[in-house]
């Protein structure tokens, strides 16, 4: 069974640090995303990767930057949080399967920005 | 707006009732995702269609699609208390390329929350 692990499900941080949240899948997929959840806004893709060290810009990049040294994990990173980046965040992968590439979630990391 | 866009928003059944969920889209797409999700939970995926498919059951599920009208439709027939979750779509639009692959970018919708009262 596919495995994607966050390392928090919850987090409370201050305004200003810089937050790191890790994802780690056991399937060796080739892509890795993140998302975050809030109510009424579904779900929106903050970046994606599809290799090691690759990285693509999703719909709403401004104020993260992401790290993807290995190819099972893949970094999201806050360089210096705000309250309005209090949200649900959601790590996924999925194989590169042309045509076919459901995405596998994690459980989440509901974080709090003060 | 949403790529894929679910209707309604929200839906209340008694158990043994069948649910119907549809969403919108707006492009092109290579294939259409349906993921459910529980309370606190991440999303868990449940069927996909491709685009050239029109129909595809899975168990107590059946899910349609209609790429002229842009539009599929998730059907739980028989729903139980433990189907109550909140169901989204999720597009994988066709790249504008030769091949029209993408690497597997979905874009979801808002979502259905399904309360199925016992």
């Amino acid at each position: 069974d596919v495995k994607v692990t966050q390392s928090s499900r919850y987090l409370v941080k201050r305004t200003g640090e810089k937050v790191f949240l890790e994802c780690v899948q056991d399937m060796d997929h080739e892509n890795m995303f993140w998302y975050r959840q809030d109510p009424g806004l579904g779900l929106r893709l903050i970046y994606f990767s599809y290799d090691v060290k690759m990285k693509e810009k999703g719909d709403i990049p401004e104020g993260y930057s992401v790290s993807r040294e290995k190819k099972e994990r893949f970094s999201l990173i806050l360089e210096s949080a705000s309250t309005n980046q209090t949200s649900m965040y959601l790590c996924a992968s999925s194989p590169w399967l042309r045509g076919y590439q459901p995405q596998h979630f994690g459980d989440g990391t509901r974080l709090s920005i003060l | 707006s949403q790529q894929g866009e679910e209707d309604p928003q929200a839906l209340s059944i008694q158990e043994g009732e069948n649910a119907t969920m549809n969403c919108s889209y707006k492009t092109s797409i290579n294939n259409l995702q349906w993921y459910r999700q529980n309370s606190g939970r991440g999303l868990v995926h449940l069927i996909l269609i491709r685009s050239n498919e029109r129909e595809k059951h899975s168990g107590r599920l059946r899910v349609t699609l209609d790429t002229s009208k842009k539009s599929s439709s998730l059907l739980i027939t028989a729903s139980r208390a433990a189907d109550t979750a909140s169901y989204f779509c999720a597009t994988d639009a066709r790249l504008p390329n030769a091949g029209g692959t993408s690497y597997g970018k979905l874009t979801f919708g808002q979502g259905t929350i399904l309360t199925v009262h016992p």
